[in-house]
């Protein structure tokens, strides 16, 4: 089973929005809705920003939010600000094991 | 302060073996399942084993099936991943990751700095 499908890069204005895509099957994504996101920072671990497709765990800001319809899973930053710049990786339950992650998203904040 | 430290990373030959480790701080260690998950140099994350809060239950991917067994110490708040023979594509940053319930759901809620292992002749 390979990664989940996302972008391989994306960018945004600071003020601007932008939305990433994370599209998996019927066995993860559409099938759970157990879809992750996490920020990771240029040599930082990665860091967790929505859960259970929607919810911000504490201390994540409120222009992060994310969404699912079908076997797409998406992650919307609003507000672009330049702290923002990193790579975003989706990851969902799957019917064959604990989890699969997508291959990652490069955000460029210009 | 929940914290996770990762040991044991080095240079290894392929067809050998390493051990890691991951020190636990801050938590309830035997109440929450925990993970491996790595990252090959400029790739993305890869999900590598699981393990639930009891020991009880461990859960492998295929690529490191038969040749990578996790085990955990409650009694330490240690995590471990034993690392036999090693190839080439096993190279990465390996993260200790932390669920936040007692079953491997593929959730991590905190991560630990990672220690990287590399595999070469």
């Amino acid at each position: 089973q390979s990664a989940l499908t996302q972008p391989a890069s994306v960018s945004g204005s600071p003020g601007q929005s932008i939305t990433i895509s994370c599209t998996g099957t019927s066995s993860d994504v559409g099938g759970y809705n157990y879809v992750s996101w996490y920020q990771q920072l240029p040599g930082k671990a990665p860091k967790l920003m929505i859960y259970e497709v929607t919810n911000r765990p504490s201390g994540v800001s409120h222009r992060f939010s994310g969404s699912k319809s079908g076997n797409t899973a998406s992650l919307t930053i609003s507000g672009l600000q330049a702290e923002d710049d990193a790579d975003y990786y989706c990851s969902s339950y799957t019917s064959s094991r604990p989890v699969i992650f997508g291959g990652g998203t490069k955000l460029t904040v210009l | 302060e929940v914290q996770l430290l990762e040991s044991g990373g080095d240079l290894a030959q392929p067809g050998g073996s390493l051990r890691l480790s991951c020190a636990a701080f801050g938590f309830t260690f035997r109440t929450y399942a925990m993970s491996w998950v790595r990252q090959a140099p400029g790739k993305g994350l890869e999900w590598v084993s699981g393990i639930s809060g009891s020991g009880g239950r461990t859960y492998y991917a295929d690529s490191v099936k038969g040749r990578f067994t996790i085990s955990r110490d409650n009694s330490k708040n240690a995590l471990y991943l034993q690392m036999n023979s090693l190839r080439v594509e096993d190279t990465a940053v390996y993260y200790c990751a932390k669920d936040p319930t007692a079953e491997v759901a593929g959730l991590f809620d905190c991560w630990g700095q990672g220690t990287l292992v590399t595999v070469s002749s």
